[in-house]
């Protein structure tokens, strides 16, 4: 059994391009969280979400960032027109229904840098 | 406001020597408290974590923590440390079991002398 898989492991963007980074939860986890983790900082709740709806998102910047969790496929963070602020390690969560914090598995990150 | 505050951000111990990492919360009720490691460029390993019941509560790879409600604290605690466990921990907490988020403390950077 698989575990939370993110990729890519590290991205390197330009200062207004585009980053989408990738989370598939684990085989039978229908709930998704995204956190970062700014250096030298611990992880800041971003969103949570369900196959195809967002749960909370009382973390997320009102701009440039979206979240998403289709009935198939991946979830994704999209990243518009990305900052050098932006550079932080992006991690995702996944758990079974009604769990929630109790059966969180983290991935192991996406490096987003931005130069 | 709910907050989690580790108060130490870098340790650095003695192969074989005890450990202790502070955490307190700043909450109303009881929240459920977790204690996660995050080894250089790596995911965060869960550690322990307390719901309810027994306020002692056993880990993985030795670790222990005490929930103290009247300190509102959850301190993690090692008898005799190894230098595979240097490392970032992170005490988080929950203000519900259901709704997914999760409040990190700043975390604690362990270095382990030989």
């Amino acid at each position: 059994n698989a575990g939370v898989m993110q990729n890519p492991r590290h991205l390197v963007r330009r200062r207004g391009q585009e980053a989408r980074l990738r989370c598939s939860p684990m085989k039978g986890h229908s709930h998704v969280y995204w956190y970062r983790q700014l250096p030298e900082e611990g992880l800041k709740f971003m969103v949570y979400l369900q196959k195809e709806n967002i749960i909370d998102e009382s973390g997320m910047p009102k701009e440039r960032f979206s979240a998403e969790f289709p009935k198939e496929g991946p979830s994704i963070l999209r990243i518009q027109q990305v900052v050098r602020g932006d550079s932080a390690a992006y991690f995702c969560a996944s758990s079974p229904p009604n769990r929630g914090t109790n059966g969180y598995t983290f991935g192991s990150g996406t490096r987003l840098t931005v130069v | 406001a709910q907050s989690v505050t580790q108060p130490d951000i870098h340790i650095t111990v003695s192969e074989g020597a005890s450990l202790e990492l502070r955490c307190n919360y700043s909450y109303g009720a009881t929240p459920y408290l977790f204690w996660y490691v995050q080894s250089p460029g790596q995911g965060l390993q869960l550690l322990l974590k307390y719901f309810s019941g027994d306020t002692l509560v056993q880990g993985i790879k030795g670790f222990e923590a005490e929930f103290k409600r009247s300190q509102s604290s959850f301190n993690l605690r090692k008898p005799s440390v190894h230098w595979s466990d240097a490392a970032e921990y992170f005490c988080a907490v929950a203000f519900s079991s259901n709704t997914g988020k999760l409040i990190f403390g700043q975390g604690t950077t362990l270095q382990v002398k030989p």
